[in-house]
């Protein structure tokens, strides 16, 4: 299968900083990418998903102010968590799709946040 | 209603048995269904997709779609303890993958 290679796999940060995470597509081009968030027993929750050159599109409670978003070219996308707080610690998973909206889309290894 | 919703669990089987895991979605126009297995602090991995009406068989998986019912289900035969982890329904509506809240599965030596 393709691979999607996120980045860092954990990270520690002070409350009131951001942090950027990494989603690239190794071998293939990502016309949309995906990003979820899941809490300790809970589901993936999407976020928001991007299509590359365009501007994300956040579900419905994700502050997009806070949680930004950029696809600016094929193989990368990132988000980056503005201002910290310690309840988005969180894990932070992206996805990425080639091509048809019904295909199959292939998942990074996640992001281990923790905010204190 | 929730897009798409599975039994929680936690699902307990012997080793060796057959373990079904069960979803249903609510968008009728869903055209692609996923099963994902997620072991504890990983990513999800793909264990299989379907898109017809029927079986679709991979090993020792089987998935099954029923749209009329707007049902999926995957059943694994002779369970293994490593088959152990939480598996993820996954429907694609409106172009986003969205999940399902999880199956804890436990298979006993």
């Amino acid at each position: 299968g393709a691979v999607v290679s996120q980045h860092p796999s954990w990270v520690i940060c002070k409350s009131g900083t951001s942090v950027k995470i990494e989603c690239r597509s190794l071998d293939f081009q990502a016309t949309t990418m995906f990003w979820y968030r899941q809490f300790p027993k809970q589901s993936l929750m999407l976020m928001a998903t991007s299509n590359e050159g365009s501007k994300a599109t956040y579900e419905q409670g994700v502050e997009k102010d806070k949680f930004l978003i950029n696809h600016a070219s094929l193989t990368l996308s990132t988000l980056t968590v503005t201002s910290a707080h310690p309840e988005d610690s969180s894990f932070y998973i992206c996805s990425a799709r080639e091509g048809h909206p019904n295909t199959e889309a292939f998942f990074g290894q996640g992001t281990r946040l923790t905010v204190v | 209603q929730k897009e798409v919703e599975q039994n929680s669990g936690p699902l307990s089987v012997p080793e060796g048995a057959i373990a079904s895991l069960n979803c249903t979605y609510s968008d009728r126009g869903s055209q692609s269904f996923f099963w994902y297995r997620q072991y504890s602090g990983k990513s999800p991995e793909l264990i299989m997709f379907i898109y017809s009406n029927g079986d679709k068989e991979d090993g020792r998986f089987t998935a099954q779609l029923n749209k009329a019912s707007q049902y999926v289900s995957l059943l694994i035969r002779d369970s293994q303890p490593s088959d152990s982890a939480t598996y993820l329904c996954a429907v694609i509506v409106g172009g986003k993958l969205i999940f399902g809240q999880g199956t804890e599965l436990s298979v006993k030596p």
